[in-house]
């Protein structure tokens, strides 16, 4: 079975600053994806970027990138610039290629991004 | 707004009792997803529908159930309710089961207490 672990219950960083999200998986697979959704308190599940595990290339989105290291399992969120409206829930999740699309989900990074 | 359409967004219930939450994916998907949030266990995958037929099962208990009808709206329905019970339960919806290249969105989610 596929499981997700993040590391990091809470994190929290000054407003403009860079913050990483640490996420890691387990999988026997080769070809999956891997996603950031974001919660702010809204409760909305938001996704923030994506990751095609036969990509080399870490995938980036205006000031949200990934480092994707399929070797290690591991897949951590940087958010550069960060604002006010980052704050919230971030949640690391995996899906296999091919299948279902179920999510599996770690337990979810709650940042805090401070004036 | 996502596209993804939940009700009820709030229900207050006794144990024993039966709910059903409904779920109206986006127009053109044809897969739903029901997903349960609770602060013990997680965003946790509970079951699939691709097209009226079930596709997928995760951790979904007996007294859970599910359905997807021919207007591709999906009910969830929760009997016997115990206090565990109380999450907020999600549903996502994408165009196709199966190609992990679309995007799963998320409705705003129903937050059941049980009482």
């Amino acid at each position: 079975a596929q499981t997700v672990t993040q590391s990091q219950p809470e994190m929290s960083v000054q407003e403009a600053e860079t913050v990483t999200l640490s996420c890691t998986y387990d999988t026997s697979e080769s070809n999956y994806y891997l996603f950031w959704y974001k919660q702010p308190p809204s409760r909305q599940m938001i996704l923030v970027i994506r990751q095609e595990a036969y990509k080399q290339q870490n995938a980036t989105e205006n000031r949200f990138s990934v480092n994707f290291q399929k070797a290690a399992k591991s897949f951590s969120l940087k958010i550069s610039d960060s604002q006010l409206g980052d704050t919230a829930m971030y949640f690391c999740a995996f899906t296999l290629q091919g299948g279902s699309e179920k999510l599996v989900f770690g337990k979810g990074t709650k940042l805090t991004v401070n004036p | 707004d996502s596209g993804v359409t939940q009700t009820p967004k709030h229900l207050i219930t006794a144990t024993g009792q039966r709910v059903t939450l409904r779920c109206s994916p986006r127009s053109g998907d044809l897969s739903v997803y029901w997903y349960q949030q609770s602060l013990d266990q997680g965003l946790q995958f509970l079951i699939q529908y691709y097209n009226g037929e079930e596709r997928a099962k995760g951790n979904i208990l007996e007294r859970f159930s599910a359905q997807q009808f021919p207007d591709l709206h999906s009910e969830l329905n929760l009997s016997s309710l115990e206090l565990g019970d109380s999450a907020l339960y999600f549903c996502a919806s994408s165009v196709e089961g199966g190609r992990s290249n679309t995007e799963a969105f998320f409705g705003q989610g129903t937050r059941l207490t049980v009482v």
